[in-house]
């Protein structure tokens, strides 16, 4: 997963575009992977998850797109909206270790108008 | 559905109390996880119960930390003495199995200030 630090990284969009959030993980033998979207004060929220045997996956709004060979996951929203302001976390698990998520750093998404 | 409800929202005590967060999960979920959550450190996994048995608490800090399941709707992470360092924003989630399909639904946090 991406380090820790003090500052999360930001993205600022303007509404309408499209944005593209990034995730590095480093456990090769991770096979599950969720977006999760936290807003100010409240717990995080599932958004859209993907296994390791695709590669793209489809919401509302959202893709997911996974390519292992680099061990890099994307998170693509369409449209973004002001209430996509949020701090989004990629989370990834593996095979006899689910439940134990392991949760990335986290990238603050701000949505100008 | 309430979804996952914890107690309280914001705690504020001193240094050297006990104190004790509170969560349900959602009803009919097996799964029953807390979480730590600090800006140093991102969200950390404390510990998880499957039908109320503690699965792995090796993400528990130290002694000063224990949870408790007493049954499928209720659990407890009590923290004895408290310190500062503590200070952080705790999570419970829960999930219906435990399978490939690993959506954990998260609670609104309890936000722990220890002075």
């Amino acid at each position: 997963g991406e380090s820790v630090g003090l500052h999360l990284p930001t993205l600022s969009v303007q509404e309408g575009d499209n944005s593209i959030i990034n995730c590095a993980y480093s456990n090769s033998a991770s096979d599950y992977f969720i977006w999760y979207k936290q807003e100010s004060g409240k717990g995080p929220q599932f958004i859209i998850d993907i296994r390791s045997n695709m590669d793209k996956r489809q919401g509302q709004r959202v893709t997911v797109l996974l390519n292992k060979t680099v061990k890099h996951l994307s998170l693509q929203i369409a449209a973004t909206q002001p209430g996509d302001s949020a701090v989004y976390f990629c989370a990834e698990s593996s095979l006899g270790s689910w439940g134990k998520l392991q949760f990335g750093a986290g990238t603050q998404v701000v949505v100008t108008p | 559905d309430a979804g996952v409800i914890q107690s309280p929202r914001h705690e504020v005590t001193e240094m050297g109390q006990e104190v004790t967060l509170r969560c349900k999960p959602i009803s009919g979920h097996d799964y029953l996880f807390w979480y730590r959550q600090t800006m140093m450190r991102g969200l950390e996994l404390l510990i998880y119960f499957n039908n109320n048995v503690p699965i792995d608490d090796s993400g528990m800090p130290e002694d000063r930390f224990s949870a408790k399941m007493p049954n499928a709707s209720f659990s407890t992470l009590k923290i004895q003495p408290s310190e500062p360092r503590d200070s952080a924003v705790y999570f419970c989630a829960s999930s219906l199995w435990l399978t490939e399909v690993d959506t954990q639904y998260f609670g609104p946090g309890t936000r722990l200030t220890v002075l």
